[in-house]
């Protein structure tokens, strides 16, 4: 059972270049949560939505309820983008994962 | 503020040993979580806490149990560990039981041989 799916599984891009990072889920969902965890181990939580789009500097997601998919997007990428990103959502009394993204920016 | 906090950092365990690993939270949250994380596999919930006195089973909790000690702390206990507890733990916590931001603690590599 796989309640979140993301792609790609890894992603290699040169410094600069306009990234996305997609996500969809099978289960009715309370929201939609974007992590990210950086090689040392820590897990960040970078957006919560439950509709729409957000922006944060150059980290943009949106969410389209109805098809059950949501995009993370990096613009002008830079190598201390470099990490796993991970999609989760919370579903009723649950918080299901993806197996993220490993992202590597090259100089 | 420290955020939330996990020890030990690291440990190794003989098959059948027990540990606590211990996890507290300085941002009044009333809502806790404890994650294994293993490759290929993504975070999975082993127990939460959604206030003070409660504790609910997540999806993995068969071999685990936690206490929440107070508002604070949220301890997770292997009775008799096995090797297939070798996992990096993640304790986190939240205003609100999934319906806010989610903080991580920094995790805790645990290896069992």
């Amino acid at each position: 059972k796989n309640e979140v799916e993301q792609s790609p599984q890894n992603l290699t891009a040169q410094e600069e270049e306009f990234i996305t990072i997609n996500c969809s889920y099978s289960v009715g969902i309370s929201a939609l949560h974007w992590l990210q965890q950086h090689p040392g181990g820590g897990i960040v939580s970078l957006f919560m939505l439950s509709s729409g789009k957000k922006k944060h500097g150059r980290l943009i997601a949106t969410i389209n309820i109805q098809e059950k998919h949501s995009s993370l997007h990096i613009t002008a990428s830079h190598p201390r983008d470099s990490a796993v990103y991970i999609c989760a959502v919370s579903s009723g009394n649950q918080f299901y994962f993806g197996t993220g993204t490993s992202l590597t920016v090259i100089p | 503020n420290a955020g939330v906090t996990q020890t030990p950092k690291f440990q190794v365990l003989k098959t059948g040993q027990s540990m606590t690993l211990q996890c507290a939270q300085d941002m009044n949250h009333n809502s806790m979580y404890w994650y294994r994380q293993d490759p290929g596999m993504g975070l999975r919930l082993i127990y939460y806490s959604a206030s003070e006195g409660t504790t609910d089973k997540g999806e993995v909790p068969n071999g685990y149990n936690v206490s929440r000690l107070n508002k604070r702390e949220f301890s997770l206990r292997l009775e008799s560990a096995a090797p297939s507890q070798t996992s990096v733990y993640f304790c986190a916590s939240t205003g609100m039981v999934y319906q806010e931001t989610q903080y991580f603690g920094p995790g805790t590599r645990l290896l069992v041989l």
